[in-house]
């Protein structure tokens, strides 16, 4: 049971330039949410979805695409990378609304 | 609106001292959950516990425990006899329907034990 897996671990893209965050579970979870953390904002909610074929905004998906066309998984596309977008990305999932995030190690994203 | 709000920016104290980690919630679901996060210098997010609202029993697990008030919306942590290996980033977080189905964090509380 690997848990959530992200890849890329590290990050370093140019401004302008695309790429996307890739996040699996193999938990059978439905419920999958892209976080941010930058330094004194604590985590912030980009998207979520509540199954496949479902995502909704948090609060700050501007400059964030994502789509869940599996249970598994759930990836974060950056179309227009800014260096606003620095930051370390986490994805999690958990298995009913109201229990216990699983959260994968994160991808430290650097734009420049 | 759904808020969650660590006062504390950061805390340092010397091994052995006790420290209390303050959280204070807004919601206007009368079911909700909260929660607390760890989150050590090798930033990995570590669960730490999970409480409904319906259940206002204090919680202890060896060094770690914790006060749930409904009267004053706050879920306070308190590390005992704290050592080294507790300085971390702690976050609080709250999950309700009005939040939506991801939770919704505080900015952290960055605890610093020196030895």
């Amino acid at each position: 049971n690997a848990g959530v897996t992200q890849t890329p671990k590290f990050q370093v893209l140019k401004t302008g330039q695309s790429m996307t965050l890739q996040c699996a579970q193999d938990m059978n979870h439905e419920y999958m949410s892209w976080y941010r953390q930058d330094p004194g904002m604590g985590l912030r909610l980009i998207h979520y979805s509540v199954g496949a074929g479902i995502t909704d905004q948090g609060e700050v998906p501007n400059g964030y695409n994502v789509s869940r066309s599996t249970t598994e998984d759930f990836p974060l596309r950056l179309l227009s990378a800014a260096p606003s977008q620095t930051s370390v990305y986490f994805c999690a999932s958990k298995v009913d609304p109201y229990n216990e995030q699983f959260f994968g190690p994160g991808t430290r994203l650097t734009v420049l | 609106a759904q808020k969650v709000t660590q006062a504390q920016t950061e805390i340092s104290v010397v091994e052995k001292e006790d420290v209390t980690l303050d959280c204070v919630y807004e919601t206007r679901d009368t079911t909700y959950y909260l929660f607390w996060y760890k989150q050590p210098p090798s930033g990995e997010l570590v669960f730490l516990i999970r409480r409904n609202s319906f259940d206002e029993q204090n919680e202890i697990s060896g060094r770690y425990s914790w006060n749930f008030q409904k009267s004053t919306s706050s879920f306070n942590f308190t590390i005992t006899a704290s050592q080294v290996v507790d300085s971390a980033v702690y976050f609080c977080a709250l999950g309700s329907n009005q939040a939506g189905t991801a939770l919704i964090f505080g900015k952290g509380t960055t605890l610093s034990v020196s030895s």
